[in-house]
């Protein structure tokens, strides 16, 4: 069966950088994307961006440019979202989730991984 | 950017009622609207995309329509389950855009 399985929840200091993992299982890794959403605490989803797990091609938020970088290991099955310069509205659960342009709907998420930006 | 609009934002409802939830995108997105529910401290779950196809797995009660602009969400019988955070979203165009939720109470 398809599997997500995120790594564990991060508290970081305003500046620092957070990396979250998303391990897949039960699929060809490179025949699907990988999208990252994430979700402040009490508030709906955005968007993040996605990556493209067979060419490493990435499409992200325009609000999110120049800080957030996605990358896989093929090697692995495993997705990465980095985020650097973090601010105190960076506190949220990221999700990541199969699909991206391509297949046009996220059909199966991890479980979340929570981070927290505070002095 | 393709703003996605809920309503309403919550409902109370009773176990066995039939509701009717709605999304408006901003422009026309065509069919690329999927619906998701959330549960508290879970992971979204995909219910129906394309507008109108039902996930595998999702139970037949669940139902959308719509094309264009405007798109509905329909529990035919809602169960003790079904009582979560429902959200559109479309995917026409990046940046990907979700609405801000439709919360389902227990009346």
């Amino acid at each position: 069966q398809v599997q997500l399985v995120q790594s564990g929840a991060e508290v970081k200091k305003p500046g620092a950088s957070v990396k979250v993992s998303c391990k897949a299982s039960g699929y060809t890794f490179t025949s699907y994307g990988v999208t990252w959403v994430r979700q402040a605490p009490g508030q709906g989803l955005e968007w993040m961006g996605w990556i493209s797990a067979y060419n490493g091609n990435t499409n992200y938020a325009q609000k999110l440019q120049g800080r957030v970088t996605m990358t896989t290991d093929t090697s692995t099955s495993t997705a990465y979202m980095e985020l650097g310069s973090l601010r105190s509205d960076d506190t949220a659960v990221y999700f990541c989730a199969r699909g991206d342009g391509t297949t046009k709907e996220l059909d199966y998420w991890g479980q979340g991984t929570l981070a927290t930006v505070s002095s | 950017d393709i703003q996605m609009t809920q309503s309403p934002s919550s409902l109370s409802a009773s176990v066995g009622d039939r509701v009717t939830f709605t999304c408006r995108a901003s422009q026309s997105i065509s069919n690329y609207l999927n619906w998701y529910q959330q549960k508290p401290g879970k992971a979204p779950k995909l219910l129906i995309y394309a507008a109108s196809s039902l996930q595998s797995g999702v139970p037949l009660r669940f139902s959308g329509g719509g094309s264009g602009t405007d798109f509905t969400l329909t529990i035919s019988s809602l169960q003790p389950e079904d009582f979560a955070t429902y959200y559109c979203q479309q995917s026409y165009s990046t940046p990907w855009t979700f609405g801000q939720g439709t919360k389902v109470e227990i009346k």
